[in-house]
């Protein structure tokens, strides 16, 4: 079965760092995109970015480009989202998802959850 | 404000059926395929629907989904006290810098 667990959530105050991490088991990471969500308290869902197998494609929202950065380390099965210069509106919890490889882009597998909380 | 257009909030009986209407435009739904998801607060989200009505194994076909032109339809019958969620529909975006995945500003759904 997949599993996708993330870690590294916490409290930051504005303008500090946080790193995220995806640990993944269950199928061969390095065969399928990759991306984070995340949702805000109270609100919806909000796409962050997405990186390819092999990690040379990367699509970022236009939210958080320059200040959130999506890696992976496929020799530990290992998805990283870097996070600086956060801000209060960054406030959510943190979700990994792993692309289906169907016809059309979707998320067919998630982790629970990392809730990162930016305030002072 | 979402690029997908969903209702806030639907409701029906047990054992009805309900309609999650997805409006987006020709750079979004009308080009691409849309999927669909179910969010319990405080569980991971669960894929519905991939491919406009494609279901992945395990997902009961209670659950059906549909696209035509620049709207997606959910729908859900049979309805169960356990199928209340938020529902959000998503799909790529040709219109924004490199392109984004979208999703609609999610469905409450209430089993009444």
């Amino acid at each position: 079965d997949v599993q996708l667990v993330e870690s590294g959530g916490g409290l930051v105050q504005p303008g500090g760092s946080l790193r995220l991490s995806c640990s993944a088991s269950g199928f061969t990471f390095s065969r399928f995109a990759m991306a984070w969500v995340r949702q805000a308290p109270g609100k919806g869902l909000e796409w962050v970015s997405t990186l390819s197998g092999g990690g040379e494609t990367t699509y970022v929202a236009d939210s958080v480009r320059g200040r959130l950065t999506i890696s992976r380390d496929n020799s530990r099965d290992i998805l990283f989202l870097a996070m600086r210069s956060l801000r209060p509106d960054d406030t959510a919890v943190y979700f990994c998802a792993k692309d289906g490889q169907h016809s059309g882009w979707d998320f067919d597998s998630w982790g629970r959850g990392t809730l990162v909380t930016v305030s002072s | 404000q979402s690029v997908l257009t969903q209702p806030p909030s639907v409701s029906a009986a047990p054992g009805q059926k309900v309609s999650i209407s997805c409006s987006g435009s020709a750079s979004n739904v009308g080009t691409h395929f849309v999927s669909w998801y179910q969010v319990v607060p405080g569980t991971a989200p669960k894929l519905l629907v991939y491919d406009n009505f494609k279901r992945p194994s395990g997902i009961p076909d209670r659950f059906s989904g549909s696209k035509s032109g620049t709207s997606a339809t959910l729908v859900i019958s049979g309805l169960q006290t356990g199928d209340e969620a938020d529902y959000y529909c998503g799909t790529w975006d040709n219109s924004l810098s490199g392109g984004n995945w979208v999703f609609g500003g999610g469905t409450k759904l209430t089993v009444l």
